[in-house]
């Protein structure tokens, strides 16, 4: 049972607009949402964080948006630059300091 | 600053063989450390992760196990590797009371 799901696998975006990654979560107990994004051959780095008592968190171009009663967050990029191209991945836990990845999804920002 | 290594960068075995990956940090004191694996199209799995020296804790019944010799190592190991094992093995690690995980370069496995 996938608990936090990217149901897009991939998504293409001209330089300069918005980049929209989607997540979804099926555990009412997670409390604590992380982006990351991972280059070929490399291990993830930590991008930006949400706590569940907040909606809303940004971070420069970056901002992570949490929709609780949705069971919903997303990661927004604007504006997009050529080298966001690369796999994000959300994260989440539930204060055991383990958590549960989705899938990911592949970034491309068209130059 | 704190930094996590991990060796090697590649590795290609026969099934059959033994395993075993390294993974060290520096910079911090009795840091969680942990173990992940992802698999071709699939996201990160956590296999095992550890809290203190001796302790671990296994997230995914399988042919793997890890051990802790030293606060700021952890190992990966198998006594006998299967095809299913190939995947890009992750060490993470995160500080006792906070939330971020750190990740280490990755080990592409390939068992063939």
């Amino acid at each position: 049972d996938q608990q936090v799901k990217q149901n897009s696998p991939s998504l293409s975006v001209q330089e300069g607009r918005i980049s929209i990654l989607n997540c979804d979560y099926t555990n009412s107990m997670f409390d604590y949402f992380l982006w990351y994004k991972k280059y070929p051959a490399e291990g993830p780095t930590f991008l930006i964080s949400i706590s569940s008592i907040k909606d809303k968190n940004e971070d420069g171009r970056f901002t992570v948006f949490l929709n609780k009663s949705a069971k919903h967050l997303s990661l927004h990029i604007v504006p997009s630059q050529p080298g966001d191209s690369a796999v994000y991945f959300c994260a989440a836990d539930s204060g055991t300091y383990k958590y549960i990845f989705g899938t990911g999804t592949r970034l491309k920002v068209l130059a | 600053s704190q930094t996590i290594h991990q060796w090697p960068a590649t590795l290609v075995q026969p099934v059959g063989s033994p395993l075993s990956l390294e993974c060290t940090v520096e910079g911090t004191s009795n840091p969680n450390l942990y173990w992940y694996r992802q698999a071709a199209g699939r996201g990160l799995q956590l296999l095992f992760y550890s809290v203190g020296i001796g302790q671990i804790s296994s997230e995914v019944p399988q042919n793997l196990s890890a051990s802790r010799p030293q606060d700021r190592q952890f190992i990966l190991s198998s006594k006998k590797l299967l095809l299913s094992d190939s995947g890009f093995y992750l060490c993470a690690w995160s500080a006792g009371f906070s939330y971020e995980q750190y990740f280490g370069p990755g080990t592409r496995l390939t068992v063939t």
